[in-house]
């Protein structure tokens, strides 16, 4: 089964800088689908971003972006000038493509500080 | 509007009194599915079904029950729920019609704060 694995487990960042959150997984499948979802304090699940396995072009959504790194199975999130509003818990995802079966990682608890 | 209803919010209950908490789409989905969020843990998927009278056992199904009567609900059963089915749980949906469907992100309903004592 596939396993997904987010190494931080809490990150901060000062406002308007930039942080990187990291995600790796474990698979045998060639083709699947990755996700980063936001978890506010509200505790609403909110897609961030999402990449197909099969696209070498990382997605980018507005302040944030991916690093996929297919090969070493990586699936960074990168978010640019951070806001106070990103302060959330976010979990990285990842969909099969044979079961539709998504899986997530542990999450990473980001503090922004004013 | 789109929209995954969970009900209830919260809910506080004793040991062995069954409960159901309900589930209901509005997007015509085919897949569902229940996740369990613990500290630590991340969601880990309890039931999930692919379409009506179509379930399966997700990574911890142990304790609970599922059906999928109509397309749009799906409702989790604790038969008879213990202290260690206190967490938050979820919702979910999406398209599942194979192909690019698959990139279809998961829809989530607003969670269901559970507390057996």
């Amino acid at each position: 089964a596939q396993t997904v694995t987010q190494s931080q487990p809490e990150m901060s960042v000062q406002e308007a800088e930039t942080v990187t959150l990291s995600c790796t997984y474990d698979t045998s499948e060639s083709d699947y689908y990755l996700f980063w979802y936001k978890q506010p304090p509200s505790r609403q699940m909110i897609l961030v971003i999402r990449q197909e396995a099969y696209k070498q072009q990382n997605a980018t959504e507005n302040r944030f972006s991916v690093n996929f790194q297919k090969a070493a199975k990586s699936f960074s999130l990168k978010i640019s000038d951070s806001q106070l509003g990103d302060a959330a818990m976010y979990f990285c995802a990842y969909r099969s493509v044979d079961n539709n079966d998504m899986r997530f990682g542990a999450g990473t608890r980001l503090t922004v500080k004013p | 509007e789109a929209q995954v209803t969970q009900n209830p919010r919260y809910l506080i209950t004793v040991t062995g009194k069954k409960l159901t908490v309900t589930c209901s789409q509005n997007m015509n989905h085919e897949y569902m599915s229940w996740y369990r969020q613990d500290p630590g843990l991340g969601l880990r998927q309890i039931y999930y079904s692919m379409n009506v009278e179509v379930t399966d056992k997700g990574d911890v199904p142990e304790g609970y029950k599922v059906s999928r009567k109509e397309k749009r609900n799906f409702p989790l059963i604790l038969e008879s729920p213990s202290p260690n089915q206190t967490s938050l749980y979820f919702c979910a949906s999406s398209l599942y019609s194979g192909g690019s469907s698959y990139n279809s992100p998961l829809h989530f309903g607003n969670g269901t704060r559970l507390t057996v004592t």
